[in-house]
């Protein structure tokens, strides 16, 4: 049971480039989302996901796009990279049901675009 | 505008005694509120939550207490260890008011340092 695996673990682009951050769970979860993280900001959520084929934005939602065409997986795209998205992303998922459920956070991204 | 706010940055301990984490919140409409810990190059674990309908939740060393009419909560470490260096988050959610989607809010977090 490896819980949340995120792909790649480090990754540098240049201004304008595209790429695509991949996360994974295993345990089953309907509720998956997308964070990063900043120095001083704590997490900003950036889009999230309730079940298959569904999607919708978070607090920072601008420059990235989203696509769970999998209930196991959750991809996170940046078209045009900016600087200002170098960051740590991380991904998490939570089981839906009564009441609250605990997000598992994977490892995280670590992403600088010069 | 900041709805979770953890306001020390950071706070450091000697081990074995206690460490209090505090998080105050602004949205009346939050209902659970959990910490998480996050060690470097790491993701964020779980570690406890309450209910509004709680004051206070208790696992092992760690209890969190909630303070509704003051919308505060904090965390209590007792015994402090070393091992319990690490960022710890303040987070909050307004469960089923958000639609059911379960978002969290998160505070800017507080470096605990427990020093031998």
């Amino acid at each position: 049971n490896a819980g949340v695996t995120q792909t790649p673990k480090f990754r540098v682009l240049k201004t304008g480039q595209s790429m695509t951050l991949l996360c994974a769970q295993d345990m089953n979860h309907e509720y998956m989302y997308w964070y990063r993280q900043d120095p001083g900001m704590g997490l900003r959520l950036i889009h999230y996901s309730v079940g298959e084929g569904t999607t919708a934005k978070g607090e920072v939602p601008d420059g990235y796009n989203v696509s769970r065409l999998k209930k196991q997986n959750f991809l996170l795209g940046l078209e045009s990279a900016a600087p200002s998205q170098t960051s740590v992303y991380f991904c998490a998922s939570s089981y839906a049901g009564q009441g609250y459920n605990e997000q598992f956070f994977g490892p995280g991204t670590r992403l600088t675009v010069l | 505008d900041q709805q979770v706010k953890q306001n020390s940055p950071s706070l450091s301990v000697q081990e074995g005694r206690i460490s209090i984490l505090n998080c105050d919140y602004t949205n009346s409409m939050f209902d659970y509120f959990l910490w998480y810990k996050k060690y470097p190059a790491e993701g964020p674990t779980f570690l406890i939550s309450i209910s509004s309908i709680k004051d206070k939740n208790e696992d092992g060393r760690f209890t969190v207490f909630l303070n509704k009419s003051a919308k505060h909560l904090s965390l209590h470490i007792v015994p402090s260890q070393p091992g319990d260096s690490a960022v710890y988050f303040c987070a909050a959610s307004g469960g089923a008011t958000q639609g059911g989607s379960e978002k969290l809010v998160f505070g800017k977090g507080t470096k605990l340092t427990v020093n031998p």
